[in-house]
């Protein structure tokens, strides 16, 4: 079925060390974007892109490195995970139309010890 | 830069009660999305408002938008338990297509 699935759905790790998220969509939609969810915080913006090799900084790109080499692909990596970022990370998708509207995964919840 | 605040954050009602929950914005925003989660789950579309006085209904739920004021509101009639839940509005700022700033949410309790 189409949609858009994210992996590890859970996922712990120690502080330094590299974690890569991964996020598939099947529509393909052309924007696709990660956002993590902290409480007090709602969802804020970390790396967006418009297209395959196109990506662009949101509200808090710091600490993250993102890729798009293919349209259907978004993973998202954290090179050195530090405990501030513990967090659901949810990854959305676009066709970037009309609406705008976005869709979003079921999210990776990530504990950095 | 496009700010999103919500009100209240926490909302505590009877069933069968109305109430509205406000959603205002710092900076001009084309469009307007709310969207619904419940606990550990993922997020909901439940209403995309592209213009100016646009209002939209489903269910008990009803959603419009006041672009010169930047003021978007969720009005709930008759809530039922099953509306619990965390209830987000999201800008886009002009020119910026998906690219949403989100408020803080709005947790919604709907008791007996």
């Amino acid at each position: 079925d189409a949609g858009i699935t994210q992996s590890p759905r859970y996922k712990i790790t120690e502080t330094g060390r590299q974690v890569t998220l991964m996020c598939h969509q099947t529509w393909s939609h052309s924007y696709m974007f990660w956002y993590r969810q902290d409480l007090g915080h709602g969802l804020r913006l970390i790396y967006y892109s418009a297209a395959a090799d196109i990506t662009d900084k949101g509200e808090v790109p710091d600490g993250y490195v993102v890729s798009r080499s293919k349209t259907e692909n978004f993973p998202l990596t954290l090179e050195s995970a530090t405990r501030s970022q513990t967090s659901v990370y949810f990854c959305a998708s676009s066709d970037g139309r009309v609406t705008g509207e976005l869709f979003f995964g079921e999210g990776s919840r990530l504990t950095v010890l | 830069e496009l700010k999103v605040e919500q009100n209240p954050l926490f909302l505590s009602m009877q069933e069968g009660k109305n109430y509205t929950i406000y959603c205002n914005y710092s900076t001009t925003s084309d469009r307007l999305y709310w969207y619904r989660q419940d606990p550990g789950k993922s997020l909901e579309s439940l209403f995309v408002l592209l213009s100016n006085g646009a209002v939209k209904q489903e269910g008990r739920l009803m959603a419009s938008l006041d672009t010169k004021a930047r003021l978007s509101t969720l009005h709930i009639t008759a809530a039922v338990h099953d509306l619990s839940a965390t209830y987000f509005c999201a800008g886009s700022n002009t020119g910026t297509a998906s690219k949403l700033t989100f408020g803080t949410g709005t947790r919604l309790q709907v008791t007996l």
